[in-house]
């Protein structure tokens, strides 16, 4: 039973445009919620995170949002460049136990 | 510099042998996780360490076994290796006070 599920397993945007990669999770236990982003032959590396207090966070050209009554949150890239392609994680996390558990991933492919 | 290394970075083994994957860091991080990836499963948590006293078995822990021998260092022992546990491995470190986890870049593992 996947608690948190990407349901993209690939996305492919143009560059400059719009990438929007969609998390959602079933645990209303979870209060902290974090993006990851792998490329090929290293580890994830951290991208952006936010708590359950809030409903958006902004870091330069990534944005999350959450929505809590939907259990649903989104990451969106404006713009896209050719260093976004990768896999993006979805993860989350209890504040009573700080596991993380991770999504399957989107892969996100930028065409020039 | 790495902060978080794996080694090694590649192996194959054959059906029964024993294997270790370590870990190292230079982060200064209390906590380290042992994570599997598989293809369309994202990342799962395999065994996690609080402290050099502290070991919990995660998600998918069957199988392995891991010895924290220092803060830096947590190596993950398949003690007879089997196919199905082919897959990426991946060592992460975090600070016992943030979510956020710092990967290290994986060792492919293959058992024929």
């Amino acid at each position: 039973d996947q608690q948190v599920k990407q349901n993209s397993p690939s996305l492919s945007v143009q560059e400059g445009r719009i990438s929007i990669l969609n998390c959602d999770y079933t645990n209303s236990m979870f209060d902290y919620f974090l993006w990851y982003k792998k490329y090929p032959a290293e580890g994830p590396t951290f991208l952006i995170s936010i708590s359950s207090i809030k409903d958006k966070n902004e870091d330069g050209r990534f944005t999350v949002f959450l929505n809590k009554s939907a259990k649903h949150l989104s990451l969106h890239i404006v713009p896209s460049q050719p260093g976004d392609s990768a896999v993006y994680f979805c993860a989350a996390s209890a504040e009573s136990n700080y596991q993380l558990i991770w999504g399957a991933g989107t892969k996100l492919i930028i065409k020039p | 510099d790495a902060d978080v290394t794996q080694t090694p970075r590649n192996r194959i083994t054959k059906t029964g042998k024993r294997i270790m994957l370590e870990c190292s860091q230079t982060k200064g991080h209390d906590r380290m996780y042992w994570y599997r990836q598989d293809p369309g499963l994202g990342l799962r948590l395999i065994y996690y360490s609080f402290d050099v006293k502290d070991i919990n078995k995660g998600e998918i822990s069957d199988g392995y076994s891991v010895s924290r021998q220092a803060q830096a260092k947590f190596s993950l022992s398949l003690e007879s290796a089997i196919p199905n546990q082919t897959a990426l491995y991946f060592c992460a470190t975090s600070d016992s006070h943030l979510n956020e986890q710092f990967f290290g870049p994986g060792t492919r593992l293959t058992v024929l």
